[in-house]
C-alpha cells in the first residue's frame, strides 16, 4: 500500500530565505506526482506536476525534482515570502487510483 | 487548467441534519472524487463519481452516509447524512484532466454543532 510522508511537518523561516520541502513515498510505480498549496480552511491550489518521465518542473519561485527510484521529492522555494504561509502537500498518482496524500509541511515565512 | 466551483463553501449545521454539497466543472470530466480533510489531517478520498454509474466508495464511507449524485459530465453533489460532530471537516471535490493534473474546488467547511 502506497504511504506518502513529507518532512518536515511544520517550518519557520524568515523573509528572503531559500528553503526545501521533502516528500517520499513508498512504491515507485507511480504515473506522476503533484505539490499543492492550501491556505487555511481552503481547497487546494495546484503547484506543480511532475510526471514519472521527468526529473524536475519549475514554476517561478518553486523548482519540484522526482528521484523515482529512490522514491522522493523536494519543493524549493527560492527567496521565501510571507505570502508563502501555507500548507504545501504532496501527493502521488498510481494506475486505478485517486491521489495519495502525505500530511502536509506547514510552512511559516516571517517579515 | 479546470475551474472548480464548490459550495457551499462553509456551513454550521445541528447535528442529525444533512447537508448537500455542490460541485461545477468548467468542462466535462470522467471522473470526479470527493475528499475529506478532518481537522489536522490530509486528505482522504471518500468515493469516485462517474456519470451514469453508481459511485465508488473507498472503505469506511458508505453510501448511506455519503450519498453521491453525477447527473452530468460537469456536476456532481456529495451529501453527508444524520450529521455528528465527528463529521465536522473540510470536504473537497476534485478532477483530473487528461488523466494527469488534478485541481480542486475551494472546499466546503463544516461544522456540525
Amino acid at each position: 500500500k502506497q504511504e506518502v510522508t513529507q518532512i518536515p511537518a511544520a517550518l519557520s523561516v524568515p523573509e528572503g530565505e531559500n528553503l526545501v520541502l521533502n516528500c517520499s513515498f513508498t512504491d515507485s510505480a507511480i504515473y506522476n506526482l503533484q505539490w499543492f498549496r492550501q491556505d487555511p480552511g481552503k481547497g487546494l491550489t495546484s503547484l506543480l506536476l511532475i510526471q514519472s518521465s521527468q526529473r524536475e518542473q519549475t514554476s517561478g519561485r518553486l523548482n519540484a525534482s522526482l528521484d523515482k527510484s529512490s522514491g522522493r521529492s523536494t519543493l524549493y522555494i527560492a527567496a521565501s515570502q510571507p505570502g508563502d504561509s501555507a500548507t504545501y502537500l504532496c501527493a502521488v498518482n498510481q494506475a486505478g487510483t485517486a491521489l495519495i496524500f502525505g500530511k502536509g509541511t506547514t510552512l511559516s515565512v516571517s517579515s | 487548467s479546470a475551474v472548480i466551483s464548490q459550495k457551499p463553501s462553509r456551513d454550521i449545521c445541528q447535528r442529525g441534519t444533512s447537508l448537500t454539497i455542490q460541485c461545477q466543472v468548467d468542462s466535462q470530466v470522467t471522473m470526479m472524487f470527493w475528499y475529506r480533510q478532518q481537522p489536522g489531517q490530509s486528505l482522504t478520498l471518500i468515493a469516485t463519481a462517474n456519470q451514469g454509474s453508481e459511485a465508488t466508495y473507498e472503505s469506511g464511507f458508505v453510501i448511506d452516509k455519503f450519498p453521491i449524485s453525477r447527473p452530468n459530465l460537469t456536476f456532481s453533489t456529495l451529501t453527508v447524512s444524520n450529521m455528528s460532530p465527528e463529521d465536522s471537516s473540510i470536504y473537497l471535490c476534485s478532477v483530473e484532466r487528461h488523466g494527469t493534473e488534478a485541481f480542486f474546488g475551494q472546499g466546503t467547511r463544516l461544522t456540525v454543532v
